[in-house]
């Protein structure tokens, strides 16, 4: 089955800055990325997703790349805020059966 | 339009005893998912339905069942309770071949003792 990376597991940035996450995964066949956010005790949330005919897409602050020949994706924040602290995962599937890395804490340092 | 909605939000069980964890929605979605999440594990999928009349196996089945009672609901049943259950539980839904972008519901977490 599908397998997952997700790197780091946690990340600590200053207000303001960039927090950049990466993600691998094993089956080329996979063609949906999606990005999960989840606060403390919160269900995870959509967040922005990519399917494999894309290489980049953008909403606001967020960004996620895809490297289909590498098969590695990656997930931009820019100009964080504290209510980007969460943790974040991300997700590859070729269907139904969404396989998930084990999550990046992100801390945002006012 | 209350999304995906699950009961209990908390439970204690005993080893040993059974229970049944319940999910709806009311976006007309097709698919629906049971996931565990555990501490550094990410979320791993117990079982899914793709639609209604079908279930299958996800990455971690065993110990539990699932029933699709029909087009919104989708339970989870615990036969045996085992201390390695303990979880937070999730239930999804998706609206399914045309879209796999999947809504999850508040979550259960169970504690086995």
């Amino acid at each position: 089955g599908e397998n997952v990376e997700q790197h780091p597991s946690t990340l600590s940035v200053q207000e303001g800055d960039s927090a950049v996450i990466k993600c691998t995964y094993s089956d080329s066949a996979s063609n949906y990325f999606p990005w999960y956010k989840q606060e403390l005790g919160k269900r995870p949330q959509l967040i922005i997703d990519i399917r494999s005919n894309v290489g980049e897409k953008k909403d606001q602050r967020i960004a996620v790349t895809l490297n289909k020949t590498a098969k590695h994706f990656s997930l931009h924040i820019t100009e964080t805020q504290p209510e980007d602290s969460a943790v974040y995962f991300c997700a590859a599937s070729m269907g139904y059966k969404l396989s998930f890395g084990a999550g990046t804490t992100v801390t945002v340092r006012a | 339009n209350a999304g995906v909605t699950q009961t209990p939000k908390f439970q204690v069980l005993k080893t040993g005893q059974s229970m049944t964890l319940q999910c709806a929605q009311d976006m007309n979605h097709n698919s629906m998912y049971w996931y565990r999440q555990d501490p550094g594990m990410g979320l791993r999928l117990i079982y899914y339905s793709a639609s209604e009349g079908t279930t299958d196996k996800g990455e971690v089945p065993n110990g539990y069942n699932v029933s699709r009672l029909n087009k919104r609901e989708f339970s989870l049943r615990l036969e045996s309770a085992a201390p390695s259950q303990t979880s937070v539980y999730f239930c999804a839904s998706s609206v399914g071949q045309s879209s796999y972008e999947q809504y999850f519901g508040p979550g259960t977490r169970l504690t086995v003792t």
